[in-house]
């Protein structure tokens, strides 16, 4: 079974601290992502990575950086975390063939709660 | 960009037959794919289609028309375990998409004993 584990389930944080959200996977899959998940806005991809230290932004980057130093580990960072960035973060890794990747399998998510 | 399409909410009896319906207009498509999500939990993946016509996999169906823009979800043989929220989401054609996926809102599912 793949699995996907993110470091923090709940997460509460101040404004203008920086927060390192951890996602790590055990499938050796090429593509990770990070999503983040609100009431009526549905799922929004936030960055991706398709291979170590490789990165592309996502349709909600901005206030967000991302690492990937290690195939298996991909890391969202908040620079200075604001109220508005208080959601359920989502990892996701797939597996990559050429230019074929399949299904997204996810990780158990992180609330995080800006005050 | 992609745009899709779902119902926010849907209500079900246990036992019966639903159908959740996701239209999309795309710039690229290559794959559509349904995901569950039960209130809490992480999404999981239930089905794909990349080519027209149905895909069955046990109670659960998932149909595709690309000319259409249009997919269901078939549920059949309703279960309680199964209100949950129902996601569409569209996989951008391209090599460099690098499998990225565009997700719909998500339609939620009640199911009533």
């Amino acid at each position: 079974d793949v699995k996907v584990t993110q470091s923090s389930r709940y997460l509460v944080k101040r404004t203008g601290e920086k927060v390192f959200l951890e996602c790590v996977q055990d499938m050796d899959h090429e593509n990770m992502f990070w999503y983040r998940q609100d009431p009526g806005l549905g799922l929004r991809l936030i960055y991706f990575s398709y291979d170590v230290k490789m990165k592309e932004k996502g349709d909600i980057p901005e206030g967000y950086s991302v690492s990937r130093e290690k195939k298996e580990r991909f890391s969202l960072i908040l620079e200075s975390a604001s109220t508005n960035q208080t959601s359920m973060y989502l990892c996701a890794s797939s597996f990559r063939k050429g230019s074929l990747s399949y299904e997204q399998y996810f990780g158990p998510g992180t609330r995080l709660t800006v005050t | 960009g992609q745009n899709i399409d779902q119902p926010t909410e849907m209500t079900a009896t246990e036992g019966a037959i639903v159908q959740i319906n996701c239209t999309y207009q795309t710039s690229g498509f290559n794959g559509l794919f349904w995901y569950q999500q039960h209130a809490g939990e992480a999404p999981t993946f239930l089905s794909y289609n990349v080519l027209d016509g149905l895909e069955e996999k046990g109670r659960f169906s998932s149909f595709l028309s690309r000319s259409k823009g249009y997919s269901y979800l078939l549920l059949k043989e309703l279960q309680m375990k199964d209100s949950a929220s129902y996601l569409c989401a569209v996989r951008d054609a391209g090599g460099t998409s690098y499998g990225k996926l565009t997700f719909g809102q998500g339609t939620i599912l009640t199911v009533h004993p």
